[in-house]
């Protein structure tokens, strides 16, 4: 079946360091793919999204490129800062037969200032 | 790890009837739950924030009165989708947390078709 396997946290990052999330998936089809993120005491927000092979979705200098050769999906900043701390998911929707969205189990980013 | 179940996984109802989705934490006391709806092809859209004793925040857009949210305990948080119609069709998510300031643990999700 369709999963998702992002890497475990918790990431402790200096501000201004690259970030790296790495997520990688299996799925039957083609996907969307999706990073989510989860400030402290909120809800779910969608960060970027790619629905197609070679597609980069980017949004607040986070970047993440729809790599199909390697079934991945890694999340990228050039310089994070604190107000990134938060926690982040990784998720894919199979948009065929179902649109059930799958998430990784999160990755906790703290960034220290 | 910490289990959220969700129940039924999936439902089908008819047009005018309502349905209630219940979202549970197994081994742990949830303080705030969140409910979600995913449309077709579409990203997660965050519906409500839900704390235990209190009522549920809704975001905007959403009609309170038409899915309601109970939190009567810890434990367990119900959506109630009233007088459904096919445009309710959609797949429902939770999600509870241990706190504030901690990871979210999804459950594995509800199908609602109205026909």
């Amino acid at each position: 079946g369709n999963s998702v396997t992002q890497m475990e946290g918790p990431v402790t990052l200096s501000e201004e360091a690259f970030l790296t999330i790495n997520c990688t998936y299996t799925a039957t089809g083609y996907p969307s793919l999706f990073w989510y993120v989860q400030y402290p005491g909120e809800g779910l927000q969608l960060l970027l999204k790619a629905t197609k092979a070679d597609d980069k979705g980017s949004n607040k200098g986070f970047e993440a490129t729809y790599r199909k050769e390697t079934t991945s999906f890694h999340l990228e900043k050039g310089s994070v800062q604190v107000s990134d701390s938060a926690v982040y998911f990784c998720a894919l929707s199979d948009g065929e037969a179902d649109d059930k969205i799958i998430f990784g189990k999160g990755t906790r980013l703290h960034i220290l200032p | 790890g910490a289990v959220v179940s969700q129940h039924p996984s999936w439902v089908i109802c008819k047009s005018g009837t309502s349905v209630k989705i219940e979202c549970r934490s197994l081994d742990f006391q949830a303080t705030t739950m969140f409910w979600y709806r995913q449309f077709p092809k579409q990203s997660l859209m965050l519906m409500a924030t839900s704390n235990e004793g209190s009522k549920a925040t809704y975001e905007q857009g959403v009609e309170k009165d038409k899915f309601l949210i109970n939190h009567a305990s810890l434990t367990l948080s119900t959506l109630t989708v009233t007088s459904a119609h096919p445009e309710d069709s959609s797949f429902y998510i939770c999600s509870a947390t241990k706190g504030w300031n901690t990871e979210a643990f999804f459950g594995q999700g509800t199908r609602l078709t109205v026909v």
